[in-house]
């Protein structure tokens, strides 16, 4: 069956980076792209991108360039994204979600991995 | 950016009680080849959102057809017929037509 594991939850200070990771099991990994969302507590859902894992090619929200940078790992099937320069607007839940390939919706979602940024 | 409007932000209904959800776009959804790429999810409590419809009107996997989706250009609708207490929770419209894909505010649904 098709999984998404993300990594725990991080307590980062301002103006330092983090590096969350998205573990995908049950399908073929490169097959499907993956966006990154946040969420802030109490507040809507924001695409920050996607990358699609076989080519590695990246897609942003104009809003996280410069925030946000999309890799991947194809040997263990999984995807990253780093967070720079964190300030205490990006604390938030960052979901990964697995990207459906005909009609885009997103499919699969992981549990989310709480970062927050204070000093 | 494309802006969904969401009304209403929260409702308040009973078990078996029909609901809709309002979602109103900033432009056309409609794309070049004629797709709509306008989706909805519901985040319950604790939990990470999960698709309910896609391309308007078409029921994701596992969803209870109780739920219906319905709109053309830049209004759509989401219907609840008989709410029941599993769909408590908060409810977004998305869009992907436009970079960048954009989420609406929410609505959350609650129990009267």
């Amino acid at each position: 069956q098709v999984q998404l594991q993300q990594s725990g939850a991080e307590l980062t200070k301002p103006g330092s980076s983090v590096k969350i990771s998205c573990k995908a099991s049950g399908y073929t990994f490169t097959s499907y792209d993956i966006s990154w969302i946040k969420q802030r507590p109490g507040q809507a859902l924001e695409w920050i991108g996607a990358i699609n894992p076989g080519s590695g090619g990246t897609g942003y929200n104009e809003k996280f360039k410069g925030k946000a940078t999309l890799t991947v790992d194809k040997s263990s099937s999984t995807a990253f994204m780093q967070l720079s320069s964190l300030t205490p607007e990006d604390t938030a839940v960052y979901y990964c979600a697995r990207a459906e390939l005909y009609y885009w919706y997103f499919d699969f979602w992981g549990p989310g991995t709480m970062v927050t940024v204070s000093s | 950016d494309v802006v969904l409007t969401q009304t209403p932000s929260t409702l308040s209904a009973t078990i078996g009680q029909s609901v809709s959800i309002s979602c109103r776009s900033s432009q056309s959804l409609l794309d070049s080849a004629g797709n709509t790429y306008l989706y909805w999810y519901l985040q319950r409590p604790g939990q990470s959102p999960q698709l309910l419809i896609y391309l308007v009107s078409n029921l994701g996997s596992g969803v209870p057809n109780r739920f219906s989706g319905s709109g053309s250009g830049t209004d759509f609708t989401l219907k609840i017929s008989g709410v029941e207490a599993e769909d408590l929770g908060v409810y977004y419209c998305m869009q992907a037509t436009h970079a960048p894909n954009t989420f609406g505010a929410g609505t959350k649904l609650e129990l009267k």
